[in-house]
């Protein structure tokens, strides 16, 4: 099992560029979800998906998209890149669980953004 | 929203020292999850706690959860290089909130 990957690495973007950020997971997991990482901020929810064609947003949704098709993927696009979306990103994914209580979570490696 | 706080935000310790970090949430929480980060790395999963009052022990880590399912604490007896990272915290079900993180520094 690769568990969860992410691509690319690193990336740079100017101000206004669009990109897809890629997650891929190898464990038929139903819940997938994208963070934010800033110093000092913790990690923040942007968007999440507990099944494929089913997406929400999180806390901090604005100048992101995601969409679901298959349980394998969930990728992340920036519409039009800011500097404050400058951050690491990462990609997370797990059993949905029952009754209130999650399965343990598996994050990928991280992208880290730069936009200029 | 649901808000959860983590204090305090940075501790250095001896080693051989304990350590504990503190997690209070504005909401009652489903569950209190708790992650480790290495410098560099990504959160890996530590543990998850659901009941009321729970405490669960992993070799030198106690996890506690609060009787009103509102605060929670990680415990590092006598603790050691390799408990360098930051530790968070995190609530809920679907969506899911993190707190700042404790960051550890541990002076041989």
């Amino acid at each position: 099992n690769a568990g969860v990957t992410q691509t690319p690495k690193f990336q740079v973007l100017k101000t206004g560029q669009s990109m897809t950020l890629q997650c891929a997971q190898d464990m038929n997991h139903e819940y997938m979800s994208w963070y934010r990482q800033d110093p000092g901020m913790g990690l923040r929810l942007i968007h999440y998906s507990v099944g494929a064609g089913i997406t929400d947003q999180g806390e901090v949704p604005n100048g992101y998209n995601v969409s679901r098709s298959t349980t394998e993927d969930f990728p992340l696009r920036l519409l039009s890149a800011a500097p404050s979306q400058t951050s690491v990103y990462f990609c997370a994914s797990r059993r949905t669980g029952t009754s209130g209580a999650v399965e343990t979570q598996y994050f990928g490696p991280g992208t880290r953004l730069l936009v200029l | 929203g649901q808000q959860v706080m983590q204090i305090p935000q940075y501790q250095h310790v001896q080693e051989g020292e304990d350590f504990t970090t503190y997690c209070n949430s504005s909401t009652t929480l489903s569950n209190i999850q708790w992650y480790k980060q290495r410098p560099g790395g990504h959160p890996v999963f530590l543990i998850q706690l659901v009941k009321s009052g729970e405490v669960k022990k992993q070799k030198r880590l106690t996890f506690q959860f609060g009787e009103a399912k509102k605060n929670s604490s990680l415990h590092i007896t006598a603790t050691q290089t390799t408990d360098v990272g930051t530790y968070f915290c995190a609530g809920g079900y679907q969506k899911v909130t993190f707190g700042i993180g404790t960051k550890l520094q541990v002076i041989p």
